[in-house]
């Protein structure tokens, strides 16, 4: 089982929906949680980030971590087509050498 | 936020020769880079962690005889793809770790190997 899991999609909704993106993880000592936005053959660039539990919010992007429930969320408002991406979470802990832990990325498209 | 960048941005090769990413931090110090690949519709590998000053530490299934990687100073890390093969023609990506809450990663690399 991997360690972050993330729905791969892919998901595809209309222009000014409220997207909703999620990744579970098993291991509890993730404290970091990032959310990466990719489009197609760019790397990948940091949208936000959360230290433990809390929500976040940076414009029409709100981060939101539940660490009880090991569960993360990326909610996208009034979704625009340069929305369309691929949206990664990643997340990691002060051991494991620094290296963050990815999840597969979900891919969306919104619609004009 | 920080910003990474990647040389060079595309890149075609013989089959045969070495080819060399550099991957620099432009406003900040990593102590801390690492190296990926992706090939298309499919999601990051990590290849090896590269630490300033000492030797890069290799995932397991990466030759670290065939991709080089050299930590010369806190800006800049390169990947060298030695006696490259059509097989290894994949998007190869470098992030830069700015303390814990950043991890920034580079426009990336996509090499093509004939």
């Amino acid at each position: 089982q991997k360690e972050v899991e993330q729905d791969p999609g892919p998901l595809s909704v209309p222009e000014g929906a409220i997207v909703s993106l999620n990744c579970t993880y098993s291991n509890s000592a993730f404290q970091y949680f990032m959310w990466y936005r990719q489009y197609s053959r760019k790397g990948p660039e940091l949208l936000m980030y959360t230290y433990s539990s809390g929500n976040k919010e940076d414009g029409r992007f709100t981060a939101q971590v539940d660490k009880s429930s090991k569960y993360i969320s990326l909610f996208i408002r009034d979704s625009q087509p340069s929305d369309s991406a691929t949206y990664l979470c990643a997340m990691w802990g002060n051991t494991n050498a620094g290296k963050s832990t990815f999840g597969d990325g979900t891919t969306l498209t919104v619609k004009p | 936020g920080a910003v990474v960048s990647q040389h060079p941005s595309r890149v075609i090769c013989k089959s045969g020769t070495s080819v060399k990413i550099e991957c620099r931090s432009l406003d900040f110090q990593a102590t801390t880079m690492f190296w990926y690949r992706q090939f298309p519709k499919q999601s990051l590998m990590l290849m090896a962690t590269s630490n300033e000053g000492s030797k890069a530490t290799y995932e397991q299934g990466v030759e670290k005889d065939k991709f080089l990687i050299n930590h010369a100073s806190l800006t800049l890390s390169t990947l060298t793809v030695t006696s490259a093969h059509p097989e290894d023609s994949s998007f190869y990506i470098c992030s830069a770790r700015d303390g814990p809450d950043g991890q920034y990663f580079g426009p990336g690399t996509r090499l093509t190997v004939t």
